[in-house]
């Protein structure tokens, strides 16, 4: 059974770092490439970029460039997604989710989010 | 890059039919596939429709997708409404360019 597990919630400080987690199970995690999505409050999705585990290939959307990290450690088959200096404007549910198919950006598995809550 | 439009909210009662919309703004709808997603409260998206009209494994075939190039927009009618339907739903799809863009979402009410 397909799975991603993300890790649990965050909250932080504003100019904290921080680095939240998404392992793939019951799959070949290096042959397919994970996105991740943003849902601020009350909002929609956004995708924020797609890593390929099997080497690191890493794209990101505009609005997110040099705002976020996304790597991967495919030695334990997982996928990351990092702040250098968080805002309160980060404070969002995070998601990661599983490509069919990196051109048509087709979604097959959700984790189950992980929620960030920054606040002085 | 372009947008998908939905409306914000429909609403229909149980056991009706319901349609919801995606229009693209630029570019054909029928170049690029269409996704939706739904998103119960409470809870991480799931995929009910995938490449315009394909459902994964598990989701009922009371859920279909289609596109209309004539309105340049694709559509998930949800037929056999029942309460467990309600939830957020979002359409998504993506350009030569390789940008990904959703939908601002539909909620859908059943009462």
């Amino acid at each position: 059974e397909v799975q991603l597990v993300q890790s649990g919630a965050e909250v932080k400080k504003p100019g904290e770092s921080l680095k939240i987690s998404c392992k793939g199970s019951g799959y070949s995690f290096t042959s397919y490439w994970i996105g991740w999505v943003r849902q601020m409050p009350g909002k929609g999705l956004e995708w924020m970029g797609i890593i390929y585990p099997g080497d690191s290939d890493t794209r990101y959307s505009p609005s997110f460039q040099g705002q976020v990290t996304i790597s991967a450690d495919k030695s334990i088959s997982t996928a990351y997604l990092q702040w250098s200096s968080l805002k309160a404007s980060d404070t969002a549910m995070y998601y990661c989710a599983r490509l069919l198919d990196v051109d048509t950006a087709i979604v097959d598995y959700w984790g189950q989010g992980t929620l960030v809550t920054v606040s002085s | 890059n372009f947008m998908l439009t939905q409306p914000h909210s429909v609403s229909e009662s149980p056991g009706k039919t319901v349609t919801i919309s995606c229009t693209r703004s630029s570019g054909s709808i029928a170049s690029n596939y269409v996704q939706w997603y739904q998103q119960r409260p409470g809870s991480a998206p799931t995929t009910v429709i995938y490449e315009d009209n394909q459902r994964p494994s598990g989701v009922p075939d009371r859920f279909s997708g289609s596109i209309d190039s004539s309105s340049n927009s694709a559509s998930l009618t949800i037929s056999g409404l029942k309460t467990e339907d309600e939830a957020d739903y979002y359409c998504q799809s993506y350009d030569s360019s390789s940008n990904w863009v959703f939908g601002g979402g539909t909620k859908l009410t059943v009462l």
